[in-house]
């Protein structure tokens, strides 16, 4: 257990739908993350999170929409996504950015879009 | 742009015995930082092993060490009297040592089979 928690563990969502991913931390960490982890691509970054204001977004389409209301909580967004957005999502913490920060990661939520 | 190869897709070991995992990385940075993480089944990954480059001594935890060969730009994992918790996907990552960069840089996974 590494103190990082996800839910929903599975989610399964229409195109049209509206959903949202969950992420809490109480491990007193100051960053979280968002990876996506496709089954023929390496994980990918997808946002970054420093005391609760978004410092990367690397490249990520508009109907992902990240939220960190508080260094505990991390949400991830979704609306009319695609086929191709299925995928494992991991969300992570680290006590800082720096570079050999450990990162603790979720057990992730399981998306398919149909 | 920096990128890890780990060219051995799954591989397969004798509990008790010993086995190596390949990573290589390709990059003109000077300083950086490696590490190896595990995704068990229950899909959470753990740091396992990580490496500042700046480091000549190879990094070693417990039965988990690493050959870093900065010029060849190899950093392989080798782990000691394997047991059937180690099986589980293990991941290369590479990170720049600069603030400004926080992405995190895997390879493509290599699985790890334990054989009773």
């Amino acid at each position: 257990e590494t103190g990082v928690t996800q839910t929903p563990r599975h989610l399964v969502m229409g195109m049209t739908n509206k959903k949202s991913l969950k992420c809490e931390q109480h491990l007193g960490h100051n960053a979280m993350y968002w990876y996506k982890q496709s089954a023929k691509k390496p994980l990918e970054l997808m946002f970054v999170y420093s005391l609760e204001e978004r410092v990367e977004n690397n490249s990520v389409p508009s109907r992902f929409s990240p939220e960190c209301p508080n260094s505990s909580h991390l949400f991830l967004h979704l609306h009319t996504l695609q086929p191709e957005d299925s995928a494992l999502y991991l969300c992570a913490s680290s006590r800082t950015t720096d570079a050999l920060e450990k990162l603790f990661f979720g057990s992730g939520t399981q998306l398919s879009v149909l | 742009a920096q990128t890890v190869t780990q060219s051995q897709p799954e591989m397969s070991v004798q509990e008790a015995e010993t086995v190596t995992l390949s990573c290589t990385y390709d990059t003109s940075e000077s300083d950086y930082y490696l590490f190896w993480y595990k995704q068990p089944p229950s899909r959470q990954m753990i740091l396992v092993i990580r490496q500042e480059a700046y480091k000549q001594q190879n990094a070693t935890e417990n039965r988990f060490s690493v050959n870093f060969q900065k010029a060849a730009k190899s950093f392989s994992l080798k782990i000691s009297d394997s047991q059937l918790g180690d099986a589980a996907m293990y991941f290369c990552a590479y990170r720049r040592g600069m603030d400004s960069s926080y992405k995190l840089i895997f390879g493509s996974g290599t699985r790890l089979l334990v054989r009773p």
